[in-house]
């Protein structure tokens, strides 16, 4: 069965430090999604993504942030000068249809230590 | 925003009783979405409700859609150590792609 992939699988950075975290969809899947789960919290929407562009945005999804899909395969997820507070499980997700009754495929998510 | 109480947050039971967990809202749901997580996996879909006082079965699991669709309740029958795992609903407000969360809880099956 086609499932959602990312890397790396955790990943150490220097506070202010740059990060991308990477993303394949399953192939035939329109939509894209990020969320994170900071650790003991629940799972926190981040930002939606479609026809090359953002479709709606958390709070937590300030200037810091960005995503790009920079080719047919790849959805990324950069954060530009990374905080304590944002060591946490990111988790990319991506459906067929944005509708209510769409599942949404989860990945196994990026473990994203700050020090 | 529409908030999402899950309850109990942790359950540890034996293997072979049976549990029932819990979501709620104040608000209504559009439709309801199970998942169940694991350690170092993301959240994977059980079932998706949509009616009020829907009922829907997967193998040992029944999950049930409260008549105004505020709440939502999944029953574990016979539970087995594979169980185990971290249980959220979720909800997708009609006009959004966007899922929010409940806390989720995490039940324990003890062999």
């Amino acid at each position: 069965e086609p499932e959602v992939t990312q890397t790396p699988s955790h990943q150490v950075t220097q506070m202010g430090q740059e990060v991308i975290l990477r993303c394949v969809p399953i192939s035939n899947h329109l939509y894209f999604y990020w969320y994170r789960q900071i650790l003991g919290q629940k799972v926190e929407f981040l930002v939606s993504f479609y026809n090359n562009e953002i479709s709606e945005k958390s709070e937590i999804f300030d200037d810091q942030f960005s995503v790009e899909r920079p080719d047919g395969s790849n959805f990324t997820l950069k954060i530009r000068s990374t905080k304590l507070e944002d060591s946490a499980m990111y988790f990319c997700a991506s459906s067929r249809r944005a509708d209510p009754n769409q599942p949404q495929h989860f990945g196994d998510g990026t473990r994203l230590s700050i020090l | 925003t529409q908030l999402l109480e899950q309850s109990p947050q942790f359950l540890s039971i034996q293997e072979g009783e049976n549990l029932t967990v819990y979501c709620n809202s104040s608000s209504v749901f559009s439709s309801l979405q199970w998942y169940r997580q694991e350690p170092g996996e993301g959240p994977v879909l059980l079932v998706t409700v949509v009616t009020g006082g829907e009922v829907k079965k997967l193998k040992r699991l029944t999950f049930q859609f409260g008549d105004a669709r505020k709440d939502s309740s999944l029953h574990i029958t016979a539970a087995q150590p594979g169980d185990t795992g971290l249980y959220l609903c979720a909800t997708r407000p009609s006009d959004t792609g966007k899922l929010i969360f409940g806390q989720g809880t995490t039940l324990q099956v003890k062999p």
